[in-house]
């Protein structure tokens, strides 16, 4: 079984400023890959950045970057200079075998 | 590519109705995955098809729920009776062939959702 947890479920940033979410996970899977996906108010699901599981490097994707730590099963995510547009809800997922998980989700508020 | 359609986008039902709902994949993806989505149980899967083909449908609530795939280019979701703790989001999603060691290949894209109003 797999299970992922996102133990803040409410965040807040000041914009221009940098927040990290956090998430923690477990697999028995060798093999598995992890994803941040932002949901905005529109209810669209978008993908914001993913990480190899076998890689040891940081993904990052322009002001989205991860702290993946494989022994601690921890994938939190780092937004940096924090814009309005941000705000939503970041669900933290774990995709082992093409089951995806899901976290219960935090909700980043930004404040100008 | 147009993504993940979903159809319709808001429907609303009275208690004890059939709903069905309608999903388009990318075109190409041989994987097809939908999900409910409510505030008390978060995003949960409830069933996935790889090939047209229904794997895992251990995530259906009951019998009131089924799903087929008729073809590669359509899925639908059917609720019969439909009941008020049946509202929710229900999301498409497709993706590639799973490939080892390659990401990009098990990303799921999705679509817009359905929001399902049960009366």
């Amino acid at each position: 079984a797999q299970t992922v947890t996102q133990s803040q479920p409410e965040m807040s940033v000041q914009e221009a400023e940098t927040v990290t979410l956090s998430c923690t996970y477990d697999t028995s899977e060798s093999d598995y890959y992890l994803f941040w996906y932002k949901q905005p108010p529109s209810r669209q699901m978008i993908l914001v950045i993913r990480q190899e599981a076998y890689k040891q490097q940081n993904a990052t994707e322009n002001r989205f970057s991860v702290n993946f730590q494989k022994a601690a099963k921890s994938f939190s995510l780092k937004i940096s200079d924090s814009q309005l547009g941000d705000a939503a809800m970041y669900f933290c997922a774990l995709n082992a075998g093409n089951m995806l998980t899901f976290g219960g989700g935090t909700r980043l508020m930004v404040k100008p | 590519d147009a993504g993940v359609i979903q159809s319709p986008r808001h429907e609303v039902t009275e208690m004890g109705q059939e709903v069905t709902l309608r999903c388009k994949p990318i075109s190409g993806h041989d994987y097809l995955f939908w999900y409910r989505q409510t505030m008390m149980r978060g995003l949960e899967l409830l069933i996935y098809f790889n090939n047209n083909v229904p794997i895992d449908d251990s995530g259906m609530p009951e019998d009131r729920f089924s799903a087929k795939m008729p073809n590669a280019s359509f899925s639908t979701l059917k609720i019969q009776p439909s009941e008020p703790r049946d509202s929710a989001v229900y999301f498409c999603a497709s993706s590639l062939l799973w490939v080892p060691g390659q990401v990009i290949y098990n990303e799921q894209f999705f679509g817009p959702g359905t929001r399902l109003t049960v009366l």
